[in-house]
């Protein structure tokens, strides 16, 4: 199946401090991809659906300027995490659909100290 | 409104005994369905999906799915559990109208416990 690649799995930051996070489709163009949280033994919710060439698209109660995401190429999504405070320690995965699927990069583990 | 429940937190089962993982949907149109699996730390990994056709669907590592489109319902089955099948499992929906960017609706998620 196709792959997305995600990246860090794992960072630590400092409050206040902006977290980059990368998602690539590598073997597959994705016009769209989808930015996820997921809170300990919860399901994944959507924040925000990523659009290659325009503005992405936030799901309610979500910052978009605490959240931004740029969709550069057909295979590049980033999710940038600004200001970043503990409150926004979490897990984010992205995905990108490919045909009638949905593939999953490996998530990545924000902790804000 | 939309939605996909996966009415057990959590399902434990004996190792070599069959498992069943349960969800429902509450879509209009013809959804397409996904089963998905979650180890500790990582994405989500694809197991199977229901698009169209026979309603017996068999996907990764001996897992099966039936839609009943009646019930609504695409449970998740497995003849034989293993250990190393413990982890969280999603349930998950796509609207397969057009227009549609493949936005997916997920269960709440059922943790398996399968024990030695």
């Amino acid at each position: 199946g196709a792959v997305v690649s995600q990246h860090p799995s794992r960072v630590i930051c400092k409050s206040g401090t902006s977290v980059k996070i990368e998602c690539r489709s590598l073997d597959f163009q994705a016009t769209t991809m989808f930015w996820y949280r997921q809170f300990p033994k919860q399901s994944l919710m959507l924040m925000a659906t990523s659009n290659e060439g325009s503005k992405a698209t936030y799901e309610q109660g979500v910052e978009k300027d605490k959240f931004l995401i740029n969709h550069a190429s057909l295979t590049l999504s980033t999710l940038t995490v600004t200001s970043a405070h503990p409150e926004d320690s979490s897990f984010y995965i992205c995905s990108a659909p490919e045909g009638t699927e949905a593939f999953f990069g490996q998530g990545t583990r924000l902790t804000v100290v | 409104a939309q939605s996909v429940a996966q009415p057990e937190d959590q399902v434990n089962v004996a190792e070599g005994n069959p498992l069943t993982v349960k969800c429902t949907y509450s879509v209009s149109g013809n959804p397409y369905l996904f089963w998905y699996v979650q180890y500790p730390n990582r994405g989500l990994q694809f197991l199977l999906k229901y698009i169209t056709g026979d309603n017996l669907v068999k996907g990764s590592y001996g897992f099966e799915a039936e839609f009943n489109k009646s019930q609504t319902s695409f449970h998740l089955k497995k003849p034989s559990a293993l250990v190393s099948d413990s982890a969280l499992y999603f349930c998950a929906v796509r609207l397969s109208r057009s227009g549609n960017t493949g936005k997916l609706i997920f269960g709440q998620g059922t943790t398996l416990q399968v024990k030695p």
